[in-house]
C-alpha cells in the first residue's frame, strides 16, 4: 500500500492564481480530511469528508473548495490564491468514518503564495 | 472554546535519557486523545489513541497516560534515541464533533 499520497510536494503561486492540491489513499478509508500547518500553530482542519459524495467544512474553510467523487481521491482547490494561504497542507485519512480513529497523514504540500 | 496546551514548547535531552511531555486540554465532551510524532518535513504519525476509560497506553518506548478528571495527558519517552528528535503533537477530539483540536506541539531534540 502506498498509503496517503499528495502532489505536488512544493508549489509557488502568484496572488490570484488557482490550483488543485491532489490527495489519494489506497486503504479504502471512508474519512478524509485536509489540514494546514502554520509556524507556531497547531494543525487546523480545512474540510473533511465522511464518504464519497459527502463533504463538510472544518475550522478554516474560507478560500478552499473540495469534492469527493470517489473513495480514493479528495482534491483541495484554491480558487484565488492569497498570501495568507502560504502554508504546509496535509491530507489525512481514517478507517473510522467518525474521524475519531487513527488518522494516516500524507507527506504534505508546501505552498508559497507571492 | 476547546483548547489544547502542550508543555514544554521545546526540550533538549541527551541520548539514552528519559523525558516526559505534557498535554492539558479543555475539550468537552471528551471523546479521545491522540499523540502524534512529526519528523521535520513529514506528516504526523500516530503513536497512541486513548479513550475516556484508558489510563495508560504504550507503543514501544512511548507510554501515554491520561487523567480524564484533571484533563491532563503525558507522553513518556524511555531511553531516548537520536531518531526521537521530532515534534510531538497532542490532539483531542470532542464527542459529536468532526473537528479535532490540535496542540502546538513540543519540539524534542536528542543530542548524542
Amino acid at each position: 500500500n502506498a498509503g496517503v499520497t499528495q502532489t505536488p510536494k512544493f508549489q509557488v503561486l502568484k496572488t490570484g492564481q488557482s490550483m488543485t492540491l491532489q490527495c489519494a489513499q489506497d486503504m479504502n478509508h471512508e474519512y478524509m480530511s485536509w489540514y494546514r500547518q502554520d509556524p507556531g500553530m497547531g494543525l487546523r482542519l480545512i474540510h473533511y469528508s465522511v464518504g464519497a459524495g459527502i463533504t463538510d467544512q472544518g475550522e478554516v474553510p474560507n478560500g478552499y473548495n473540495v469534492s469527493r467523487s470517489t473513495t480514493e481521491d479528495f482534491p483541495l482547490r484554491l480558487l484565488s490564491a492569497a498570501p495568507s494561504q502560504t502554508s504546509v497542507y496535509f491530507c489525512a485519512s481514517s478507517y473510522d468514518s467518525s474521524g475519531l480513529g487513527e488518522q494516516y497523514f500524507g507527506p504534505g504540500t508546501r505552498l508559497t503564495v507571492t | 472554546k476547546n483548547q489544547v496546551e502542550q508543555s514544554p514548547q521545546s526540550l533538549i535531552i541527551l541520548e539514552g535519557k528519559n523525558c516526559t511531555l505534557q498535554c492539558n486540554y479543555t475539550v468537552s465532551p471528551f471523546s479521545n486523545l491522540r499523540w502524534y510524532k512529526q519528523d521535520t518535513g513529514r506528516g504526523p504519525v500516530s503513536l497512541t489513541i486513548m479513550t475516556f476509560s484508558e489510563n495508560t497506553k504504550s507503543n514501544g518506548r512511548y507510554t501515554a497516560t491520561l487523567d480524564a478528571d484533571t484533563k491532563q495527558s503525558s507522553l513518556h519517552i524511555t531511553a531516548s534515541q537520536l531518531s526521537d528528535s521530532a515534534s510531538y503533537i497532542c490532539v483531542v477530539s470532542a464527542g459529536g464533533s468532526y473537528i479535532p483540536t490540535f496542540g502546538r506541539g513540543t519540539s524534542l531534540i536528542v543530542h548524542p
